[in-house]
This record gives structure tokens, C-alpha cells and sequence, in this order.
């Protein structure tokens, strides 16, 4: 396995409210970045993480947020849920980011209702 | 006009055949392109890197043709296990606003069945 860890592996949620999702990375990974899969979709980028500092930002609106941590763990918030939030959330860490082979975690399900 | 467009199929294969799928993508600034799979309800897991001079991993062949702007993935000897979606992934290069950044397309299913 790639020793990226998320959680929780399931969510479901009210539009309208908060949620917090959570990435360890790799051990030895700098970098973490998220994505969105809708169904039937391929995963789409959010944002990307780099030593604690965003370092790109794909097509999301503001109220998807990130923070990277010390340890370079991650976090995804999304203010405002709504129903086209429902989707699989992906975090992937790689070292230094840049077209670096991406390991991506198993993922958190959320389903917004 | 998506910007790495991939059949979606399903390309259904009988076990022990050939199959191979294209992907083509529209940013000339693309610089490494990768395939992916990613079996149901699953992360996507890295299967290959695609290099110019095309390179072959064990069943698995992978082409980049720069020119026309596609990559390309070819499976020998079709194992049920081979049974996922294959997505198709460029990167580019520093300095550009992407850089960093894995750009998918929606894959491409195939099923073999025995």
C-alpha cells in the first residue's frame, strides 16, 4: 500500500454545513494534494500543499479550504455544503510536487444530502 | 473541449485477447503523461509512466505520440484481473500555472470476462 491515510472513509452531510476532511502523508512526502471525483468522473485537482504553503489551486470555489501541517499531514474543509459536494475526496502526497509520482490515499466518501 | 478526453468504453475483452485505448489531450505544454488504474470504489493507483520512446511494463505497453497529441495503452494477454478503469494523467511543467497539478481524464472501463 502507499502509506497515505484519510479519514474518515465515510461521510454524509446536510447542505449547508462544515466538514473536515484528513491526509497523512507518505513518510519522507513533502507535498500533499486533493482532488474531487465526481461519479463517473475522473478525479478533478482542488489544491496542493507544498511545506505548508498552497501551491496551486484548481477551478474549486473559496469555501473549499486546505491546510498542511508540520508533519505534512492535511486537511480539506469545505464551508456551505452542497449537494454537487457529494463525490470522493482524494488526497495524494509525493515528494517536492511537481509532476512527482502522486500516491493517493483510499479516499472519503461524502454524501451530501 | 475537455482538456484530456478518454473513450469511456466499456472495451469488454475476452480473457487472453489484446485490447488497447487511446487518450488525447490539448495542452501542448503537457509535459509527463502516466496511466492510472483504479478499480471500483477504489483510489487510483499509478501503472505507468509513458515515456517518448514508448516503454512496456510485462503485458502493458504504453505509446506518447507528442505530434498528434495522444498517449495510448495496450494490454496483451487480457487476465480477469485486469478488469478496471484506466485513466489517463498529464502533467506539466514548472512555471506554468498547472505545474504540480495531475490533470485526469474520466477513464476508460474495461471489462474482461472470461
Amino acid at each position: 500500500e502507499t502509506g497515505v491515510t484519510q479519514s474518515p472513509t465515510h461521510l454524509i452531510k446536510t447542505r449547508g454545513q462544515q466538514v473536515t476532511l484528513r491526509c497523512s502523508s507518505q513518510s519522507g512526502h513533502n507535498t500533499v494534494s486533493w482532488y474531487q471525483q465526481a461519479l463517473g468522473q475522473g478525479p478533478q485537482f482542488i489544491f496542493q500543499y507544498y511545506r505548508e504553503e498552497e501551491n496551486g489551486r484548481g477551478n474549486f470555489p473559496p469555501r473549499f479550504s486546505g491546510l498542511q501541517f508540520p508533519n505534512y499531514s492535511s486537511e480539506l474543509n469545505v464551508n456551505a455544503l452542497e449537494l454537487d459536494d457529494s463525490a470522493l475526496y482524494l488526497c495524494a502526497s509525493s515528494l517536492l510536487g511537481g509532476g512527482e509520482t502522486q500516491y493517493f490515499g483510499p479516499g472519503t466518501r461524502l454524501l451530501v444530502l | 473541449r475537455k482538456e484530456v478526453e478518454q473513450d469511456p468504453g466499456p472495451f469488454n475483452v475476452p480473457e487472453g485477447a489484446t485490447v488497447a485505448f487511446n487518450c488525447t489531450y490539448s495542452n501542448s505544454a503537457s509535459q509527463s503523461f502516466f496511466w492510472y488504474r483504479q478499480d471500483c470504489r477504489k483510489e487510483p493507483k499509478l501503472l505507468m509512466s509513458v515515456y517518448s520512446s514508448g516503454n512496456e511494463d510485462g503485458r502493458f505497453t504504453a505509446q506518447l505520440n507528442r505530434a498528434s497529441q495522444y498517449i495510448s495503452l495496450l494490454i496483451r494477454d487480457s487476465k480477469l484481473s485486469d478488469s478496471a478503469t484506466y485513466l489517463c494523467v498529464v502533467t506539466f511543467s514548472a512555471g506554468t500555472d498547472s505545474w504540480g497539478k495531475l490533470q485526469f481524464g474520466a477513464g476508460t472501463q474495461v471489462v474482461v470476462t472470461p
